[in-house]
C-alpha cells in the first residue's frame, strides 16, 4: 500500500495558461474524489469517479475544469484558462466501495496551485 | 442536507493536558462521522470514524471521539496532548456518493 500520490506537488502558472494535475489512487480502490481547499477553509468536493465513470460534478466545477479517469486507474484534473481565483490546494482521495457512505477516504498530499 | 460545524477556530492547550476539539452535526438518516488531521502543506490524514455501535470511537495517535446523539455532537479528544499534535483538525460527514462535507476546521496549538 503506497498511498495516494499526486503530481506535481506545486504548480505556479500565469493567468490564462492551462494546467493538468495527476492523481494515482491506492491500487485496489475503485472510487476517486477531487476536492479543492482554499486557505483557512475545509476541503470542498469537486467531482468523483467510480472506476472510470464520472458520477457527479459539483457546481464549483466550471466548464474550464475537466477530469478524467481512463481505465479506472489514475485520474487527471485539467484547468483551462486559469484565473487567480483558481489558486488553491487540489486534493485527491480514494476509497474502496464497500459500506457506501461509511467508506474511508485516503487523501494524497495535494497539489498547490498558484496563479499569478 | 448533511452538515457539520466546528464552533472553535482555534484551541490552545498545554502539553500533557487533555484536549477536546468540538464538532456538531446535522444529518438525515444514520450519522456517519469522520475526523481528519492536516499538517502544514500536507494532505489530510484519517484519524477515526463513527458508523454505529459504541459511542466512544478509538483512532490513530491516541485520539478518540465521543458520539452523542442527544447533543448531535462528535467531539475529538485526547487524554494527554503532545506538541506534535499541533495541526488543523477537520470533522466531516459523507453525503450521497460518499463525498465528504467538511467543517471549517479547528487549529490546535499545543505549547510545551
Amino acid at each position: 500500500d503506497t498511498g495516494v500520490s499526486q503530481d506535481p506537488r506545486h504548480k505556479i502558472t500565469k493567468r490564462g495558461q492551462n494546467v493538468t494535475f495527476r492523481c494515482d489512487p491506492i491500487s485496489e480502490h475503485n472510487r476517486l474524489y477531487w476536492y479543492r481547499q482554499t486557505l483557512g477553509q475545509g476541503p470542498e468536493f469537486l467531482t468523483y469517479f467510480q472506476n472510470e465513470a464520472q458520477l457527479e460534478k459539483s457546481r464549483l466545477l466550471s466548464d474550464r475544469f475537466s477530469a478524467e479517469r481512463p481505465k479506472g486507474s489514475f485520474s487527471t484534473l485539467e484547468i483551462q484558462r486559469t484565473e487567480q481565483g483558481d489558486s488553491a490546494m487540489y486534493l485527491c482521495a480514494s476509497s474502496l466501495l464497500s459500506g457506501g457512505r461509511a467508506d474511508t477516504q485516503y487523501f494524497g498530499p495535494g497539489t498547490r496551485l498558484t496563479v499569478l | 442536507a448533511q452538515s457539520v460545524a466546528q464552533p472553535e477556530d482555534q484551541v490552545n492547550v498545554a502539553e500533557g493536558n487533555p484536549l477536546t476539539v468540538k464538532c456538531t452535526y446535522s444529518v438525515s438518516g444514520n450519522p456517519y462521522l469522520f475526523w481528519y488531521v492536516q499538517y502544514p502543506n500536507r494532505g489530510l490524514q484519517f484519524l477515526l470514524k463513527y458508523i454505529t455501535g459504541d459511542n466512544l470511537v478509538k483512532g490513530s495517535y491516541g485520539f478518540e471521539a465521543e458520539f452523542n446523539k442527544s447533543q448531535t455532537s462528535f467531539h475529538l479528544k485526547k487524554p494527554s496532548a503532545l506538541v506534535s499534535d499541533s495541526a488543523l483538525y477537520f470533522c466531516a460527514v459523507p453525503n450521497q456518493g460518499g463525498k465528504l462535507i467538511f467543517g471549517q476546521g479547528t487549529e490546535l496549538s499545543v505549547k510545551p
